[in-house]
């Protein structure tokens, strides 16, 4: 069956620029996580949606950064603004279940995200 | 806040060798912890989640054990071989269920 999958893979942007990255989460998933990685470090939690709904958005760095998930199923991670510094990898992952789960995350592979 | 460490950062090993990754963690009311494989370019893939009442789990090659109460983890990797050549990294989850804190890597090499 597909996994998560994010487009696009590789996004280049110029500092100021508005850009929007893209999850599609295994279906039936209701759960739903977005991370940055930066070179040589772990995942850092970004934001959590249970259904539509953000449960946990207190990874957003600043409120340059924006998430949605309209429908329960595909998210949008909005940058506005961008700086060099939002340079990174973006991860989504999904579960199948939600708060009290015990399931595993299932990790799409990113998109590069490339400030200049 | 949670904070996870992994040691060591990087490391080397000829074919065959047994080795042990290390993780800690400094808040011990955790619900789970997993190890997960990176490729490079790649997302993350699951290899083991323990739970908080777990001391270890195996699977084929690999042995995780948890010690909740002194805050550490270690994954064990039997008879490495080249394909293993990856970055492990070590997450945990506290009972908001809500994130995972990552460490930040032990990135493994194994030479034929």
């Amino acid at each position: 069956g597909a996994g998560v999958s994010q487009t696009p893979s590789n996004k280049v942007t110029e500092k100021g620029k508005y850009v929007e990255l893209r999850c599609d989460p295994i279906s039936g998933h209701t759960a739903l996580y977005w991370y940055r990685q930066s070179l040589g470090q772990g995942p850092e939690f970004l934001i959590y949606f249970q259904g539509t709904g953000a449960a946990d958005d207190s990874g957003l760095p600043n409120d340059r950064f924006f998430a949605v998930r309209p429908e329960g199923s595909v998210s949008t991670l909005k940058i506005q603004r961008t700086e060099r510094g939002d340079s990174a990898v973006y991860l989504c992952a999904s579960s199948p279940g939600g708060r009290g789960s015990t399931d595993t995350q299932y990790f799409g592979p990113g998109t590069r995200l490339t400030v200049l | 806040k949670q904070e996870v460490t992994q040691i060591p950062a990087a490391l080397s090993v000829p074919e065959g060798e047994n080795l042990v990754l290390n993780c800690s963690f400094t808040d011990s009311a955790i619900y789970n912890l997993q190890w997960f494989r990176q490729d490079p370019g790649k997302g993350l893939t699951s290899l083991l989640l323990i739970q908080s009442s777990q001391r270890e789990q195996t699977s084929g090659r690999l042995n995780a054990s948890l010690d909740k109460s002194s805050g550490r983890s270690t994954l064990y990797i039997a008879a490495s071989q080249p394909g293993d050549s990856a970055t492990y990294l070590c997450a945990v989850i506290g009972y908001n269920f809500n994130k995972f804190y990552f460490g930040s890597g032990t990135k493994l090499n194994v030479k034929p």
